[in-house]
């Protein structure tokens, strides 16, 4: 089993739509959980990061993590083509500052 | 800019040359990450370093590659010899010291391209 795992895609949603991407995490002592945007040719953006429990939003972003399920999720409401990108999940084991990733998942948004 | 800085953005070596790839990280940043992407995979983890000190140098391949963050300048990743398969993407990210504090931003990148 993969220790970060995302479905590749494509998940294409219409303009103005709420985009769900999720990532599972195999290792139960991850402590910290990262969504990262990489436009095709450029390098990985930072979008969000969470560490508890919970819902945290940021704009149109809302990242949600269940650490009993080892599932974390990033909604993007009222998506834009701008937001078409690959959708990148990172989870930092124990506290050692490594990041494993996820392959990501490509969105398109369409007009 | 005060963001991570990358040169060359480009760049192009034969087989069996070296190629030199430096980082500088983001001001206020005392941590600095590698990592390379091949076309269709994902980001792999490469060193971990501080400033004079290699903390985890757990993806690195045994042999021709080594990473350093001297005391003064940017950190360098060499890479001796480079064979076709070497040619990749390489990001290289800061982030701030402390606990709790390990959202990494990336540099550019350099594109490798061994011929």
């Amino acid at each position: 089993q993969k220790e970060v795992e995302q479905n590749s895609g494509p998940l294409s949603v219409p303009e103005g739509a709420i985009a769900s991407l999720n990532c599972t995490y195999s290792d139960r002592v991850s402590q910290s959980f990262f969504w990262y945007r990489q436009y095709s040719g450029k390098s990985p953006e930072l979008i969000m990061s969470i560490y508890s429990n919970g819902d945290k939003e940021d704009g149109r972003f809302t990242a949600q993590l269940n650490k009993a399920s080892q599932y974390v999720s990033l909604l993007i409401r009222d998506s834009q083509p701008s937001d078409s990108a690959t959708y990148l999940c990172a989870v930092e084991i124990g506290n050692n500052r490594k990041l494993i990733w996820g392959l990501g998942t490509s969105l398109a948004v369409n007009p | 800019n005060a963001g991570v800085m990358q040169n060359p953005r480009h760049l192009v070596r034969r087989r069996g040359q070296e190629a030199r790839l430096r980082c500088s990280p983001m001001k206020g940043h005392s941590h600095v990450y590698w990592y390379r992407q091949l076309p269709e995979e994902g980001l792999k983890f490469m060193v971990y370093l501080q400033k004079e000190n290699i903390i985890d140098e757990s993806g690195m391949p045994k042999e021709r590659f080594s990473a350093e963050f001297p005391k003064e300048g940017p950190s360098i990743l060499r890479i001796q010899q480079v064979v076709r398969g070497d040619s990749a993407a390489y990001f290289c990210a800061s982030s701030r010291a402390g606990t709790g504090s390990n959202e990494q931003y990336f540099g550019p990148g350099t594109r490798l391209t061994v011929t």
